[in-house]
C-alpha cells in the first residue's frame, strides 16, 4: 500500500494569486502523475514524471508547471490563478519494478480542491 | 490512441443485488488494467489490478476478469450494500508506457 500526501485538501483564493499543490508519496516510487478532474467529469492527465529532473506535459494542455528535485515530491505550480483553473487536482505514483507484486499499481493521493474566485 | 469506455454511464440497483460493470478497451497490447473506485470529490482508491497474462483477480465480494484479446474486463460485486454507491473507474496501462488510460466511470447507486 501506497502513502501519497496532497496538501492543501481545499483552496480558494482570488485571481492572479501563485499557488502550489504539494504532492508527496513515502514508497519511493519513480513515476508520478497529476491529473486534472472536474465535477463528474473524466480524469485528465496535465503532467507526469519518470524520475528525478524528468517531466513531461500530459494530454490535457495546462497552464501549470511541474518540478521533481525529490523521488518523494512532485509539486505543482500556477503562477497567476484564474476562474478557469477551478478544479480538483489528483496526484499519483506508480509502483513498479521486481520487488512489488503488483507491478506498475497506481496509487492516488486524496486530492485539491481548488476554487479561484 | 488507446479508448476505453465503461457501458453503462449509470447504475441504479436494489440492496443486495449483484453487479455487473463493464470495461472495454481497443488496444490489447496491455501491461495489466486496473480498476479503481471514487467517493464523490475524493481521489482513487485501487481495488483490483489484473496483469494482462491472468485471466481475474479476487478480494472479497470484488471480482475482475479479463479477456485481453476481446478487449474486455468485467468487474463483478456480490450482494451490493450502500456503502458500495460510488464511481468505478477502469484503465489500461499500455506494453510500452506508463501513462494509463481512463474510462469515464460507471456511477453506481444501491438503494437500501
Amino acid at each position: 500500500e501506497a502513502d501519497i500526501y496532497q496538501t492543501p485538501r481545499y483552496l480558494v483564493i482570488g485571481t492572479g494569486k501563485k499557488i502550489t499543490l504539494e504532492c508527496s508519496q513515502t514508497m519511493g516510487h519513480d513515476k508520478m502523475y497529476w491529473y486534472q478532474q472536474d465535477p463528474g467529469m473524466e480524469l485528465h492527465l496535465i503532467h507526469y514524471s519518470y524520475g528525478v529532473n524528468s517531466t513531461e506535459k500530459g494530454d490535457l494542455s495546462s497552464e501549470s508547471t511541474v518540478s521533481r528535485i525529490r523521488t518523494e515530491h512532485f509539486p505543482l505550480t500556477l503562477e497567476s490563478a484564474r476562474p478557469s483553473h477551478t478544479s480538483q487536482y489528483l496526484c499519483a505514483s506508480t509502483a513498479g519494478g521486481p520487488s512489488y507484486r503488483f507491478n506498475n499499481e497506481q496509487f492516488f493521493g486524496p486530492g485539491t480542491r481548488l476554487t479561484v474566485l | 490512441k488507446q479508448e476505453v469506455t465503461q457501458i453503462p454511464a449509470a447504475l441504479s440497483v436494489p440492496e443486495g443485488e449483484n453487479l455487473v460493470l463493464n470495461c472495454s478497451f481497443t488496444d490489447s497490447a496491455i501491461y495489466n488494467l486496473q480498476w479503481f473506485r471514487q467517493d464523490p470529490g475524493k481521489g482513487l482508491t485501487s481495488l483490483l489490478l489484473i496483469q494482462s497474462s491472468q485471466r481475474e483477480q479476487t478480494s472479497g465480494r470484488l471480482n475482475a476478469s479479463l479477456d485481453k484479446s476481446s478487449g474486455r474486463s468485467t468487474l463483478y460485486i456480490a450482494a451490493s450494500q450502500p456503502g458500495d454507491s460510488a464511481t468505478y473507474l477502469c484503465a489500461v496501462l499500455p506494453s510500452n508506457d506508463y501513462k494509463l488510460s481512463f474510462g469515464a466511470g460507471t456511477t453506481v447507486t444501491v438503494r437500501a
